[in-house]
């Protein structure tokens, strides 16, 4: 899983509340992403930054919010306004992605809405 | 638009035989292709990618993958599989056509089955 950690591994919410899921990466990496993972859907882009103070949406954004104040750390929100929060979530990071480079992915969080 | 199809949910393959995971693409200009390996509630692991140039790309475990540009695929082979290759493989794709291509788009996965 390289040097991307995500916290907490399990999470688990109440409707109405909003939770914040945890991504760190050491790699000194420009670009990071967070994905969804649902059972047979593949990974869809929620969001993604490129460079600090900077994000763009990705395919599937409503109901969620992100941040990118440090090149280390990019979490993100899940608020109440996403209407089916269940999924494993991913965090990646690449040098630049503006250049074909590989993403680093971290372990995961699998949040599940009570 | 890019896309990727993964053509098979699941391949079964006995451990010794040569093993091949599907992937075709859609892509506006060139593609940029990956493949990545999943194991249960893990984050991904890149193996292999195709930028340019030789189209049979060796990559990590002994993978490789041959690109081909008239039949628009890009498949996943080993020469020999392993129980321990049992997985969930994807393939992503990305178009190097022009600023605000940076995204990836992954096919659905192909869980890969080997049998002792």
């Amino acid at each position: 899983d390289g040097g991307i950690t995500q916290s907490p591994k399990y999470l688990f919410r109440k409707e109405g509340q909003n939770v914040t899921l945890s991504c760190e990466q050491n790699l000194n990496h420009d670009a990071m992403y967070w994905y969804r993972q649902d059972p047979g859907q593949g990974l869809r882009l929620i969001y993604y930054s490129q460079i600090v103070n900077d994000f763009q949406k990705g395919d599937i954004a409503e109901g969620y919010s992100v941040s990118r104040e440090k090149k280390e750390s990019f979490p993100l929100t899940v608020t109440s306004a996403q209407k089916n929060p269940t999924a494993f979530y991913l965090c990646a990071s690449s040098i630049h992605s503006g250049v074909p480079n590989e993403q680093f992915f971290g372990p995961g969080t699998r949040l599940t809405v009570l | 638009a890019q896309s990727v199809a993964q053509p098979e949910d699941q391949v079964n393959v006995a451990e010794g035989n040569p093993l091949t995971v599907k992937c075709t693409y859609s892509v506006s200009g060139n593609p940029y292709l990956f493949w990545y390996v999943q194991y249960p509630n893990r984050g991904l692991q890149f193996l292999l990618k195709y930028i340019t140039g030789d189209n049979l790309v060796k990559g990590s475990y002994g993978f490789e993958a041959e690109f081909n540009k008239s039949q628009t695929s890009f498949h996943l082979k080993k020469p020999s599989a392993l129980v321990s290759d049992s997985a969930l493989y994807f393939c992503a794709v990305r178009d190097n056509s022009g600023a605000g291509s940076y995204q990836l788009t992954f096919g659905k996965g192909t869980k890969l089955s080997v049998i002792p």
